[in-house]
């Protein structure tokens, strides 16, 4: 079955970056849209970025374009979130989730990785 | 931006039907997919496409879109239905293009 494992959360001060990965198993990764969305503590989804399945296309939420990027690696199975100049507001839990083929929504998750933005 | 607006939350005894709503402006032109979330848990799609379930999904969980409300319909509640309750669709006018609901949660009396 889909397996999706984020990592690479934690701790860092504002300004400063991290690397998420998220290593997926139990399916054709090369043929399908990724996602991160993001839940900061207590609050709702926010949907922050896309990649196409053969990583030609990439999409950002507006509150990170130009400090965060999304890239893959079809060879290892592997998605990845760059965040750089990172804020107070960034933290929450991070979740890769797959695209639902032909539908415009996400159909797995994996269990998500947190990252706090504090001094 | 687009903005779909849940109640915070539902009350609901246990055997009763709960009904969760979307509204946001000409919703129905949209295609609403519908999450469960638990505490501590990754999110969940309980309904895809307005009204069809993903493999594994009971049919006493149904959606409906229609108007300017999407309903997700919850019947034969059962404790393990208590959980959040995010809508969600796709739309280019504003800064994301994947939007959620505000999220509703579902308390079983």
């Amino acid at each position: 079955q889909v397996k999706l494992v984020e990592s690479g959360g934690g701790v860092v001060h504002p300004g400063g970056s991290l690397r998420l990965s998220c290593a997926a198993s139990g399916f054709t990764f090369r043929s399908y849209g990724m996602h991160w969305v993001r839940q900061a503590p207590g609050k709702g989804l926010e949907w922050v970025t896309f990649i196409r399945y053969d990583g030609g296309n990439t999409y950002y939420a507006d509150s990170v374009k130009g400090r965060f990027f999304i890239s893959r690696d079809n060879s290892k199975n592997t998605l990845h979130l760059q965040m750089n100049s990172l804020r107070a507001e960034d933290t929450a839990v991070y979740f890769c989730a797959k695209e639902m083929m032909n539908y415009l929504t996400f159909d797995s998750w994996g269990q998500g990785t947190l990252v706090t933005v504090s001094s | 931006s687009y903005v779909l607006t849940q109640p915070p939350s539902v009350s609901v005894a246990p055997g009763q039907t709960a009904r969760i709503s979307c509204g946001a402006d000409n919703i129905q032109s949209k295609a609403v997919h519908w999450y469960q979330q638990k505490p501590g848990q990754a999110p969940v799609l309980v309904v895809f496409d307005d009204d069809d379930r993903p493999a594994g999904i009971p049919e006493r969980i149904s959606g409906s879109n229609s108007g300017n409300t999407a309903t997700l319909t919850i019947s034969r509640v059962e404790a393990g239905d208590e959980a959040d309750y995010y809508c969600q669709v796709w739309d280019t006018s504003g800064d994301h293009l994947y939007v959620f609901g505000t999220g509703t949660k579902v308390t079983v009396l």
